[in-house]
């Protein structure tokens, strides 16, 4: 099974700026990761899946790189509704799919 | 419209059994491979089962096997997981999801508002 780790636990950003989240795979998993983001009390969301691609009706501050092991999520200008969890999925080794552990993106 | 409704959800205790429902309505659900995903009360996601659109193919999770099972109902435009043998570490809210691909992983597209599950004496 492919573990993924994401860092860091807690990202504190204020509005406007910009934001980096990381996800690594304990193994390549080439270009099949996905992120979500979900929010309290709610479904998450998918946000970018083949590690670039966004989803349908997702804005375009959303942005996803890499391939293989190492991958990230960027948040080029953060707005108000963007501060929640976010997780990585793998779903190039399959069964399992796996996901990371999430990082929680809050307000500084 | 997409929509994934989840129902059958409540409180179990260890050893009982549970069936969730998920009723789909918005897409062509016979089309689809539908998953079952799952989050303990204040963790991450863990994905537990899928199906093919067909029924034919099933996958799961390892912590799961031989006690649930996933099924479907294509007429019904439902999806169903039987939960046997219920444990504490099977305490989670419970989304009905569906596969954004066809026949290999696949991240999920749209997701239920999920429903819970607590397995506890």
């Amino acid at each position: 099974e492919i573990v993924m780790t994401q860092s860091p636990a807690t990202l504190s950003v204020s509005p406007g700026e910009r934001a980096t989240l990381s996800c690594r795979a304990s193994q390549s998993v080439s270009s099949n990761l996905a992120w979500y983001q979900q929010k309290p009390g709610q479904a998450p969301r998918l946000l970018i899946y083949g590690a670039s691609t966004r989803a349908t009706g997702i804005p375009a501050r959303f942005s996803g790189s890499g391939s293989g092991t190492e991958f990230t999520l960027t948040i080029s200008s953060l707005q108000s509704e963007d501060f929640a969890v976010y997780y990585c999925q793998q779903y190039n080794n399959w069964p399992p799919n796996t996901f990371g552990q999430g990082t929680k993106l809050e307000i500084k | 419209e997409v929509q994934l409704v989840e129902s059958g959800g409540g409180l179990v205790q260890p050893g009982g059994s549970l069936r969730l429902s998920c009723a789909a309505s918005g897409f062509t659900f016979s089309s689809y491979w539908m998953s079952w995903v799952r989050q303990a009360p204040g963790k991450g996601l863990e994905w537990v089962a899928n199906i093919k659109q067909d029924g034919s193919e099933k996958y799961y999770v390892d912590s799961v096997k031989g006690r649930f099972t996933i099924s479907r109902d294509n007429a019904k435009n439902s999806l169903y997981l039987q939960m046997n043998s219920l444990r504490a570490e099977d305490t989670a809210v419970y989304y009905c999801a569906r596969d954004l691909y066809y026949g290999s992983g696949s991240p999920n597209d749209y997701w239920g508002q999920g429903t819970l599950v607590t397995v506890s004496s």
